[in-house]
Parts: C-alpha cells; structure tokens; sequence
C-alpha cells in the first residue's frame, strides 16, 4: 500500500537531547513537508523540501534541522536549541504545487522530559 | 498575503443534526481549496477540495462545501452528522504561487448524544 510512515508513534528525550524524527513516503513526491502542531494552533510549517537536496525554513525553523538525501526520506531532527519542543509532529507529502493534495502520516508525539 | 479563518474553535452538534463549518480565505485569485479532518492522535486526512469548475465539491463521508467567491468562503457542510465524525476540522489554501498550503486553525466538532 502507497503511503506516508513516521516513526516512532511516542518518543521521550531528556533535556539538551537532540532527537531524530523518522519519515518515509512511498508516493513516489517530489515534495515533503514537517508540521508542529500544539493544542489549539493548528499546524505550523518548520521544513520543506521540493525536491532531493534541496529544503526551505518554514515558519518556526529555529531549532530544527532536516535533510533530504533521498526521494522517499525526509527526516527531522529536533536539536536541544529548540526551547519547547514538546508536540505533536507530523509529516507530508505531495507532488509539489499548490493544488496538489497533502498526504499526512500518523504522527508522532515527543515529549520532552 | 494568503491567510484562512476558521471563525468557530468548536462547534458542538446534536447527533443527527446538520452541520456547516465556516472557512473563509484572503486570496487575490482564485485559490485551491481543502478541507481536511484529523482524529485525536492521528494523521491529517482529505475529505474534499475545490479547483474550479462547479462550486459545490463532494467529498468522502458524505461531506460536501460549497465555494462562494463573492464572499470568500469555501463552508463544509454534512446534513445528518454521526458520533463517528467528532473530530478537529481544518481548511487550507494552494496557490499557484506556493508550493505550501496555508492552514485555518481548525475547528474542534464535538457531537451531542
């Protein structure tokens, strides 16, 4: 079945941890995309990547990294800068424009100990 | 700039009542448009989406919306509304112009007994 994977579903870091957050996408998308999502604020943009190689900063980049080494990965790494990293993070995928459909994962929960 | 509004942060409704959720967007040209629903501790999930043509979309789950460019809404709406559809609601805008979509803040369903 074609979709969109994130892992883990519930992950736990210690304070000044850096974490990395799991996602593959076997649609075949040229374009990726991490969203932070807390209680109340809808979905904030923090990366996305158009294509291999290649990434843009969203909206609240600071304290995040990412990479996109291959088509179908697109991992993100939540560093100790980011000051309140504990969230409900999800990942998409689409083939890249704007009237292109976003196909979410599952999501994964940090929580920062 | 782009922006959504989703006016309402929850609505509650009867058990087979009807039910509209508001969207309205701040876009120059015509914008493509998105609704999606997301269950608690879930992935985000289309139900239905506006490009052009006829303005009344149909979508998955007996969802409908109807696009109203003189007042720059794009409302959903379902006429019998089920315990099943308690959920978080969210309108998003493409562009052309944009490979993101532009997210309201979502609007919390809560269904009555």
């Amino acid at each position: 079945d074609g979709g969109i994977t994130q892992s883990p579903k519930y992950l736990f870091r210690k304070e000044g941890q850096n974490v990395t957050l799991s996602c593959e996408q076997n649609l075949n998308h040229d374009a990726m995309y991490w969203y932070r999502q807390d209680p109340g604020q809808g979905l904030r943009l923090i990366y996305y990547s158009q294509i291999v190689n290649d990434f843009q900063k969203g909206d609240i980049a600071e304290g995040y990294s990412v990479s996109r080494e291959k088509k179908e990965s697109f991992p993100l790494t939540v560093t100790s800068a980011q000051k309140n990293p504990t969230a409900f993070y999800l990942c998409a995928s689409s083939m890249g424009r704007g009237r292109d459909t976003q196909y979410f994962g599952p999501g994964t929960r940090l929580t920062v100990l | 700039a782009q922006s959504v509004t989703q006016p309402d942060i929850h609505i509650t409704v009867s058990e087979g009542a009807s039910l509209e959720l508001r969207c309205n967007y701040s876009y120059g040209a015509t914008p493509y448009l998105f609704w999606y629903v997301q269950s608690p501790g879930q992935g985000l999930q289309l139900l239905l989406k506006y490009f052009s043509g006829d303005t009344l979309v149909q979508g998955i789950k007996g969802f409908e919306a109807e696009f109203k460019r003189s007042q720059s809404s794009f409302n959903l709406r379902k006429p019998s509304v089920h315990w099943s559809d308690a959920a978080e609601y969210f309108c998003a805008v493409g562009t052309d112009s944009n490979y993101q979509l532009i997210w309201g803040a979502g609007t919390k369903l809560i269904i009555k007994p």
